[in-house]
């Protein structure tokens, strides 16, 4: 069955450092990642995905993530945080291989970026 | 506003009640999902429709529960004889079916309570 850890309820970090979010998943084909954001009173956006080619993928607003098939793993990181950057994380994955169109999220990773 | 909307954003009811809610996807959009969220959690997949054709359905969605896209544009997810636990964000979002991976946009949610 497909599924989606965020081991981090919180992640905590001060302002211009990097910040990591981690994910990891279990698919039983190739994965589809994602990662969306979840402002206060606002919707999911998108960030960023993987589908094929290099494991280092650019999104918005700065983040990229590292997709690395050996640990199953798909890290959400940023060089240099900023306070706006404060917000939930959700990290989701869809197998293509098994031919449905559901997609499962995360429990969320609530970031913190302290000035 | 070209983005995902969703009516009403706030419902309450006393538990016994129906309700529905309405989803009017990005126009061109002709993929549609609903999803539930509970406080502390991912979005839960409910179900998808491909323009009419209602697609997939998870095992969270009831019997009470019935979702409609009639004529492949707006849908609507009703909730019959709610119940308390039926109390949750209820998210729809839309999706582009160009190729095989997708991000999905979402709406900014319904949020009932059933008291």
């Amino acid at each position: 069955a497909q599924s989606v850890a965020q081991p981090e309820d919180q992640v905590n970090v001060a302002e211009g450092n990097p910040l990591t979010v981690k994910c990891t998943y279990s698919v039983s084909g190739n994965p589809y990642l994602f990662w969306y954001v979840q402002y206060p009173n606002r919707g999911l956006q998108f960030l960023l995905k993987y589908i094929t080619g290099d494991n280092l993928v650019k999104g918005s607003y700065g983040f990229e993530a590292e997709f690395n098939k050996s640990q199953t793993s798909f890290h959400l990181k940023k060089p240099s945080a900023l306070v706006s950057d404060s917000a939930l994380y959700f990290c989701a994955v869809r197998d293509l291989n098994t031919g449905g169109f559901k997609t499962i999220f995360g429990a969320g990773t609530r970031l913190f970026v302290k000035a | 506003d070209t983005g995902v909307s969703q009516d009403p954003r706030h419902k309450i009811t006393k538990r016994g009640q129906n309700v529905t809610f309405r989803c009017d996807p990005i126009s061109e959009h002709n993929r549609l999902y609903w999803y539930r969220q509970t406080l502390g959690q991912g979005p839960e997949f409910l179900t998808y429709f491909q323009n009419e054709a209602q697609l997939e359905k998870s095992r969270l969605l009831s019997d009470r529960f019935s979702a409609e896209r009639p004529k492949g544009s707006f849908s609507t997810l009703e909730i019959q004889r709610t119940e308390q636990g039926d109390s949750a964000m209820y998210l729809c979002a839309s999706s582009l079916a160009r190729d095989r991976a997708y991000e999905q946009y979402f709406g900014p949610g319904t949020r009932l309570t059933v008291t």
